[in-house]
């Protein structure tokens, strides 16, 4: 039962770029999305959120954006950087503390 | 910066045989979680833990599973009797409020291995 879905299992960026990460969810109930990055041996670094009231957060160079109507998001990393290459993934919640995560996107960032 | 710790960073036990993952969440924080990640699968909740009980666990939190704050600084994740799938990463996490515009910070990870 997937209902976080991120389709993309790898992505590769040039340095400087755009880098856009998907993520697509299924439950409707969904109020409250999260991108979570983690590096090797680590565990998953809290990036942005948004709440399903809103369409769009920014912070810095990150962005995300929320179309509730397509049941999508995504985040923009611009200028991407090397030290951005790890795996991002996308997590949701609906009235309570328990996150839901996505199977997550290896960003890679080619100098 | 506050974290949470987790350890060990690596246990690797016998079939059929207890392990306790320990955790150390941040000290303000009110809410406790663990989560675990198979290799090459998606990061699964499965517990989570507020004023000494549990208030949600999912269907991968059988009988085998427990979890405890012994002491009111540790949070530990027991598993009775290992098997082989249990194998896996686990993270613990905790959280200040259980607001819904609140983020979850978690440890490094346990590696558990199963042999």
């Amino acid at each position: 039962d997937q209902q976080v879905k991120q389709n993309s299992p790898s992505l590769s960026v040039q340095e400087g770029r755009i880098s856009i990460l998907n993520c697509d969810y299924t439950n409707s109930m969904f109020d409250y999305f999260l991108w979570y990055k983690k590096y090797p041996a680590e565990g998953p670094t809290f990036l942005i959120s948004i709440s399903s009231i809103k369409d769009k957060n920014e912070d810095g160079r990150f962005t995300v954006f929320l179309n509730k109507s397509a049941k999508h998001l995504s985040l923009h990393i611009v200028p991407s950087q090397p030290g951005d290459s790890a795996v991002y993934f996308c997590a949701a919640k609906f009235g309570n503390e328990k996150l839901t995560f996505g199977t997550g996107t290896r960003l890679t960032i080619i100098p | 910066e506050p974290e949470v710790t987790q350890t060990p960073s690596h246990q690797v036990t016998q079939m059929g045989q207890e392990v306790i993952l320990r955790c150390v969440p941040i000290s303000n924080h009110l809410y406790f979680y663990w989560y675990r990640q198979i290799l090459g699968q998606k990061v699964e909740f499965l517990v989570s833990f507020y004023n000494n009980e549990i208030s949600e666990k999912s269907e991968i939190f059988d009988d085998q599973f427990s979890v405890e704050r012994p002491d009111g600084s540790n949070f530990t994740l027991k598993i009775r009797s290992t098997k082989l799938e249990d194998s896996a990463m686990y993270f613990c996490a905790s959280s200040e409020t259980r607001m819904l515009n609140t983020e979850a910070f978690f440890g490094q990870g346990t590696r558990l291995t199963v042999v």
